[in-house]
C-alpha cells in the first residue's frame, strides 16, 4: 500500500500569511495527487489535481507543486475562510486511493 | 448541478447490517467511477470502495474486503454501499464521492454531505 504523510499535522497562522503544507508518498506516484478542503461539518472540497492544476472555482492564492513523493499545497495569502483542515490523496494506485492524515489550519 | 444524497446511516448492531444509498443527479451517473469514503469522529479520511461507471469493477480498502459490497444502479442513478458484519470500529460519517479524470489524471470532484454510521450495542 502506498502510505501518504503530511506535515504539520498542524498549524497555526494569521491571516495575510503564507503557508505551505507538505505530503510525502511512500514510493513515487509521479504527479497523482490531489488536495482537499474540509471545514468543521462539511464533506471535503477538491482543491488541487494531478499536483498542480486548480479546480474550477477555486481561488487563485491556493497552488500545488511537486512530483515523484514530495509535493506542496500553498496559500499565498490567507484569508479568514482558508482556516480549514487539508489532506492530501494519492490517485496512482487506482486500486486502492489513499489519505494523508491532514494538517489543521489554525488561527494564531 | 452535480447533487449526492446519501441515506441509510444509523445506529447498528456489532455483526449487524446497514445498506447505504447515494442519489445522484446533474451528471450523466452511468459514465463515471463512483467511490465510498469514511471519516470516523475527529480522525481523517479513508477511502473505502470505488465501482466503475459501469459496474463492472470495484474495489475496496483491506479493512472492509470481504464485509461491505459496492454496487450501483444506473437506471435509477443511485449508488449502494451493503455494509455486513459490522464491527465498532466501522462507526463513521460516510460520504459518497463522484471520480472525475482529467488528462488521465483521478480526483473525487463531488462530495454527498454524509451519512452517519454508528456501530454499537
Amino acid at each position: 500500500d502506498i502510505r501518504m504523510t503530511q506535515s504539520p499535522s498542524s498549524l497555526s497562522a494569521s491571516v495575510g500569511d503564507r503557508v505551505t503544507i507538505t505530503c510525502r508518498a511512500s514510493q513515487s506516484i509521479r504527479k497523482f495527487l490531489n488536495w482537499y478542503q474540509q471545514k468543521p461539518g462539511k464533506a471535503p472540497k477538491l482543491l488541487i489535481y494531478a499536483a498542480s492544476s486548480l479546480q474550477s472555482g477555486v481561488p487563485s492564492r491556493f497552488s500545488g507543486s511537486g512530483s515523484g513523493t514530495d509535493f506542496t499545497l500553498t496559500i499565498s495569502s490567507l484569508q479568514p475562510e482558508d482556516f480549514a483542515t487539508y489532506y492530501c490523496q494519492q490517485s496512482y494506485s487506482t486500486l486502492m486511493y489513499t489519505f494523508g492524515q491532514g494538517t489543521k489550519l489554525e488561527i494564531k | 448541478e452535480v447533487q449526492l444524497l446519501e441515506s441509510g446511516g444509523g445506529l447498528a448492531q456489532p455483526g449487524g447490517s446497514l445498506r447505504l444509498s447515494c442519489a445522484a443527479s446533474g451528471f450523466t451517473f452511468s459514465s463515471w467511477a463512483m467511490n465510498w469514503v469514511r471519516q470516523a469522529p475527529g480522525k481523517g479520511l479513508e477511502w473505502v470502495s470505488v465501482i466503475s461507471g459501469s459496474g463492472g469493477s470495484s474495489y475496496y480498502a483491506d479493512s472492509v474486503k470481504g464485509r461491505f459490497t459496492i454496487s450501483r444502479d444506473n437506471s435509477k442513478n443511485i449508488l449502494y454501499l451493503q455494509m455486513n458484519s459490522l464491527r465498532a470500529e466501522d462507526t463513521a460519517v460516510y460520504y459518497c464521492a463522484k471520480s472525475s479524470i482529467f488528462s488521465g489524471f483521478d480526483s473525487l470532484d463531488y462530495w454527498g454531505q454524509g451519512t452517519p454510521v454508528t456501530v454499537s450495542s
